[in-house]
């Protein structure tokens, strides 16, 4: 079946550093890939979508400068964390999206998420 | 715009017992529906889905039927177990997902 590669699973940074987070489809052609937040006990927040070759769009309120997001090519997708703080903390969920496939590959796939801790 | 609503939790069962989480949506169109499953510091994974009315879902006892006429999405399972604790989100598809609040189910033995 489809899936979704997200690394690191967790990382600690201190404050000020930046954290790049990836996302790689294994074995099908993300045409779409999204980024979620997601709070202790809380549902996930999109933070961006991305289309490979094109600027994300960024949901309102999620500063674009601080949370980079790169989709180079149809199999691998970054979110980098720049100047991390404390409040930056959270679990980080990609999803990719195709509909480049048929049967079990259509749709979504989730990463299996990154725990970002900032210290 | 698009949004989901679900049955807030926690919900505290009974290995055997049964289980039934409420969901809602509104939408302007015609949704595909989900359901995801997330495990203690896991990524979500996919449970079932349904992409038209009437269509029901099933995976690994779990069932739900996309009932239109009521906007609902209910998930059920017959017979819990104590590896169905978890957080379960209702989710919505209009070219991005919404998600539901997550509803955590914690079975005891």
């Amino acid at each position: 079946g489809a899936v979704v590669s997200q690394h690191p699973s967790w990382v600690i940074c201190k404050s000020g550093t930046s954290v790049k987070i990836e996302c790689r489809s294994l074995d099908f052609q993300a045409t779409t890939m999204f980024w979620y937040r997601q709070f202790p006990k809380q549902s996930l927040m999109l933070m961006a979508t991305s289309n490979e070759g094109s600027k994300a769009t960024y949901e309102q309120g999620v500063e674009k400068d601080k949370f980079l997001i790169n989709h180079a090519s149809l199999t691998l997708s970054t979110l980098t964390v720049t100047s991390a703080h404390p409040e930056d903390s959270s679990f980080y969920i990609c999803s990719a999206y195709t509909d480049l496939a048929t049967g079990p590959l259509y749709g979504y796939t989730f990463g299996s998420g990154t725990r970002l801790t900032v210290v | 715009g698009d949004s989901v609503t679900q049955m807030e939790g926690p919900v505290t069962l009974s290995e055997e017992a049964f289980l039934t989480i409420n969901c809602t949506y509104t939408a302007t169109g015609y949704p595909s529906l989900f359901w995801y499953v997330q495990y203690p510091g896991e990524g979500l994974q996919l449970l079932l889905k349904a992409t038209k009315a009437d269509d029901k879902g099933s995976n690994k006892g779990f069932e739900a039927t996309y009932r239109k006429e009521t906007t609902s999405f209910h998930l059920e399972k017959g017979s819990v177990q104590v590896s169905d604790s978890a957080v379960y989100f209702c989710a919505l598809n209009d070219y991005k997902l919404s998600f539901g609040a997550g509803t955590t189910v914690t079975v005891r033995a």
